[in-house]
């Protein structure tokens, strides 16, 4: 059975200040995506790396696949108000095996 | 472009009761995962479906069951239920099968609370 380990588990930072989450795994991954979701909302997706060493950006927030595919970060620049929120990532196998990591729960304040 | 539907959005059952979950996916979209998101364990899958057939099952007891109809509406169904049952429900759709490299689009799930 896969693991997705995630960390911070959580992160409370100031306006304007950057930050970076991790996502790691003994596991390798086809594939792996990142997923913010707010409270009483479903996750929504923000991006989907598939090639080791893949660096995908997304306005402010940058996402890198480790070269060994077990690992990934999310870094935002910058930080706003509205990044805050619970964020997923998710590995899926050479086998179609889909799993979420446990989430780092972002707080942004103003 | 409507999204995915999930309903009813809360539901409180008691303990050995069974339960109907109902899942729209996006127009257009055949697939629809399942997943449980509760504090301790984070987000489970659970199964998806693919043209009407289980393409993918996730590590739960067969008292988590579903299906999809001809137009590709999905249902869960939880019987004999636990406390431990006590979660939120996602439904999520895609294009296609193989949810690893689909965008996956979900719905804002069914709060099941079991008294």
């Amino acid at each position: 059975t896969q693991l997705l380990e995630q960390s911070p588990q959580f992160l409370s930072i100031q306006e304007g200040e950057n930050l970076t989450v991790y996502c790691n795994s003994s596991s390798v991954f086809s594939s792996l995506q990142w997923y913010r979701q707010e409270p009483g909302e479903g996750p929504v997706l923000l991006v989907t790396v598939v090639t080791g060493g893949e660096v995908k950006k997304l306005k402010r927030l940058t996402f890198q696949f480790g070269d060994a595919r077990k690992d990934s970060s999310l870094h935002i620049t910058a930080a706003q108000t509205g990044d805050t929120g619970l964020y997923l990532c998710a590995g899926a196998d050479y086998g179609q095996n889909f799993v979420f990591g446990p989430g780092t729960r972002l707080s942004v304040l103003p | 472009k409507a999204g995915v539907t999930q309903t009813p959005r809360y539901l409180i059952k008691t303990r050995g009761q069974q339960v109907t979950l109902s899942c729209s996916p996006i127009s257009g979209h055949r697939s629809v995962s399942w997943y449980q998101q509760t504090p301790g364990q984070g987000l489970q899958f659970l199964f998806e479906y693919f043209s009407e057939t289980q393409r993918n099952k996730g590590n739960f007891p067969g008292r988590f069951s579903g299906r999809q109809f001809s137009n590709s509406r999905s249902e869960m169904n939880v019987s004999t239920l636990e406390l431990g049952d006590s979660a939120l429900y996602l439904c999520a759709s895609s294009l296609g099968t193989g949810i690893s490299n689909q965008p996956q689009h979900f719905g804002d799930g069914t709060r099941l609370s079991i008294l």
